[in-house]
């Protein structure tokens, strides 16, 4: 098994580009989610989703969006690059997302939005 | 609402010595307890977690933590740090039921001195 892998692993954008982060699992987990990591605040979530065609917004979903047409992928959109948004970004997955089951994260993307 | 406190965001050790590194939570409802091992440009990997049943948690790599209920706290410890500890460790909460919502702390740097 690969776990969960993310693409790119670096990323430098200009203010008002858009680009996609991709995340994949060969797990066959229901849940997955996004968090950004930023200096001093330790993890927040953007988005997740408890199964395809299903998602719900976290603690910080502004700029942000997502959709879940696969089990296996949970592509994290920024329309609108933004300064605020430079961070590192980690995929997470599970079996169903209930509070007992681990989660598995992604390596990571590192995006710096100039 | 829920919250965690990691005190001290960066922890030097000598090699052998104990480690302590220390998180307390606020929870309105009985929490579950988690501790998270980020290495190097790397994803978030569980240590060890606290749901029920026995309050001192035994993890990977000899860690282990203690779910005190009187003093909200859940410090991680190791009798005799190994170099290869060196990484950036996070505490988080969750609730009890539900699809889980983690509330991360803002992460504690461990560093290990030859």
């Amino acid at each position: 098994n690969a776990g969960v892998t993310q693409t790119p692993k670096f990323q430098v954008l200009k203010t008002g580009q858009s680009m996609t982060l991709q995340c994949a699992q060969d797990m066959n987990h229901e849940y997955m989610s996004w968090y950004r990591q930023d200096p001093g605040m330790g993890l927040r979530l953007i988005h997740y989703s408890v199964g395809a065609g299903i998602t719900d917004q976290g603690e910080v979903p502004n700029g942000y969006n997502v959709s879940r047409s696969t089990t296996e992928d949970f592509p994290l959109r920024l329309l609108s690059a933004a300064p605020s948004q430079t961070s590192v970004y980690f995929c997470a997955s599970s079996y169903f997302g209930q509070v007992t089951d681990t989660q598995y994260f992604g390596p990571g993307t590192r995006l710096t939005v100039l | 609402a829920q919250s965690v406190t990691q005190l001290g965001s960066h922890v030097s050790v000598s090699e052998g010595a104990l480690v302590l590194l220390r998180c307390n939570y606020s929870s309105s409802v009985p929490p579950y307890l988690f501790w998270y091992v980020q290495y190097p440009n790397q994803g978030l990997q569980l240590l060890l977690k606290y749901t029920t049943g026995a309050t001192l948690v035994k993890g990977i790599n000899g860690f282990e933590a203690e779910f005190k209920k009187s003093e909200t706290s859940f410090h991680l410890t190791k009798p005799s740090a190994h170099m290869s500890d060196a990484a950036e460790y996070f505490c988080a909460v969750s609730a009890t039921s539900g699809t889980y919502k983690y509330i991360f702390g803002t992460g504690t740097r461990l560093k290990v001195l030859a």
